[in-house]
């Protein structure tokens, strides 16, 4: 069990939806990070976020927009879904705030079904 | 822009074998390497990582990388694989000089047969 948890585990719903994903990171990590995985892009980075801010944009699609809360938990929302969007999206975290040699912990991941 | 090759989406290896999965990488500056494991259903595991020092890298479950800075390589290695070790995976990249996060390979899907 790496500490880091997402939830939910599975989400099946239709396209034009609007989903939430929820992150919470290990205890003291203060950095959150984002990952798409599907298997013909690989494990893509979305976003990262450091107590609070907004540190990196990766891929992310103007239709996904993240946010970390004072509590450090993280979300993600995924508007007006597509089809394209299904994938397993992973949310990892670290202490450090990403400039140094510390690894990132991963959480389990939310399977994503667009319909 | 930083960025990782795994030239190799699929290494069989028999039970009792050394294994080697490959990753080269090509970065501005100095980097720091990672390696990652996904076991079906699972989220990624940190095996080891290589920071600077000793370009012999020793992790988790009998695994070490090797680090060649003229041959911008990483591989990752072995000596005697387990069925068990049959998973995807990846290796990362991330330039120390910069502040970016973790750049990954596609992943090598690695099958040790009994």
């Amino acid at each position: 069990d790496s500490g880091v948890t997402q939830t939910p585990k599975h989400l099946i719903t239709a396209t034009g939806q609007r989903v939430t994903l929820r992150c919470s990171p290990r205890s003291g990590d203060l950095s959150v990070y984002w990952y798409q995985q599907s298997l013909d892009q690989g494990l893509q980075f979305l976003i990262h976020y450091y107590n609070g801010e907004e540190r990196a944009k990766g891929n992310i699609l103007e239709r996904f927009s993240a946010q970390q809360f004072p509590d450090l938990h993280s979300e993600l929302n995924l508007s007006s879904l597509e089809l394209g969007d299904s994938a397993l999206y992973f949310c990892a975290s670290s202490v450090g705030g990403g400039l140094g040699n510390t690894e990132a912990f991963f959480g389990q991941g939310t399977r994503l079904t667009v319909v | 822009a930083q960025s990782v090759a795994q030239p190799e989406d699929q290494v069989n290896v028999a039970e009792g074998n050394p294994l080697t999965v490959k990753c080269t990488y090509s970065v501005s500056g100095n980097p720091y390497l990672f390696w990652y494991v996904q076991y079906p259903n699972r989220g990624l595991q940190f095996l080891l990582k290589y920071i600077t020092g000793d370009n012999l890298v020793k992790g988790s479950y009998g695994f070490e990388a090797e680090f060649n800075k003229s041959q911008t390589s990483f591989h990752l290695k072995k000596p005697s694989a387990l069925v068990s070790d049959s998973a995807l995976y990846f290796c990362a990249v991330r330039d120390i000089t910069g502040n970016t996060p973790l750049v990954f390979g596609k992943g090598t899907r690695l099958s040790v047969i009994a």
